[in-house]
């Protein structure tokens, strides 16, 4: 079953690091590349980056570029996201989704809660 | 970096009748490289539409997309009950991806 299978919800302070990770079964991992999006509670969908499955190159938001790191372990077929000097306003749902253009699987999404 | 406007924010159709989304760019999105998804409450994304009117695999042909330049519409030609959801479109023309704000669709 092809499937991207995300790390579970987490709580962190404010200043903290988060690290998501994302599990890719079901196809060749190195074909695809993996973009993460977040989502804010009840608002739109925001792009934070992209990893190249083949040779670890990235793409990163400008607005997150500092704060974030992308990587994969492409033995284990994982993707991780980590987020760090969290803010309030970095509670959201992040997603892993394939894809480094248009996305066409998505993984449930995982809800990271920054609060004090 | 290219901003996506959708249009309108919310509409309130019945089942049956055709929907007209629009989405909107503020520059030309290059090759037509835009994409739009549907994403109900509590759900992740799914494709709908890629390459401005390529419909995605398993997607109703009721779900059609067209456009280029910096104006693309996807039309859902008969509504049906579980349409209901939000509508985003987003474009992959410049190395920094962008979403629309989305459109919200009420089936009475």
């Amino acid at each position: 079953q092809v499937q991207l299978v995300q790390s579970g919800a987490e709580v962190k302070k404010p200043g903290a690091s988060v690290k998501v990770s994302c599990k890719a079964s079901g196809y060749t991992f190195t074909s695809y590349g993996i973009s993460w999006v977040r989502q804010a509670p009840g608002q739109g969908l925001e792009w934070m980056g992209w990893i190249s499955t083949y040779n670890g190159n990235t793409n990163y938001a400008q607005k997150l570029q500092g704060r974030v790191t992308m990587t994969t372990d492409t033995s284990a077929s994982i993707a991780y996201m980590e987020l760090r000097s969290l803010r309030s306003d970095d509670t959201a749902v992040y997603y892993c989704a394939r894809g480094g253009a248009y996305i066409d699987l998505w993984g449930r999404g995982t809800l990271v809660t920054v609060s004090s | 970096e290219i901003v996506l406007t959708q249009s309108p924010g919310t509409l309130s159709l019945s089942p049956g009748e055709r929907a007209t989304l629009s989405c909107r760019a503020s520059q030309s999105v290059s090759s037509s490289y835009l994409a739009w998804y549907q994403q109900k409450p509590g759900q992740a994304p799914r494709l709908l539409i890629y390459d401005a009117s390529s419909r995605a695999t398993g997607i109703p042909d009721r779900f059609s997309g067209s456009g280029s330049g910096t104006d693309f519409t996807l039309t859902i030609s008969r509504l049906e009950p579980e349409d209901s959801a939000v509508y985003y479109c987003q474009q992959y023309g410049s190395s920094s991806l962008t979403f629309g704000p989305g459109t919200k669709v009420h089936i009475k």
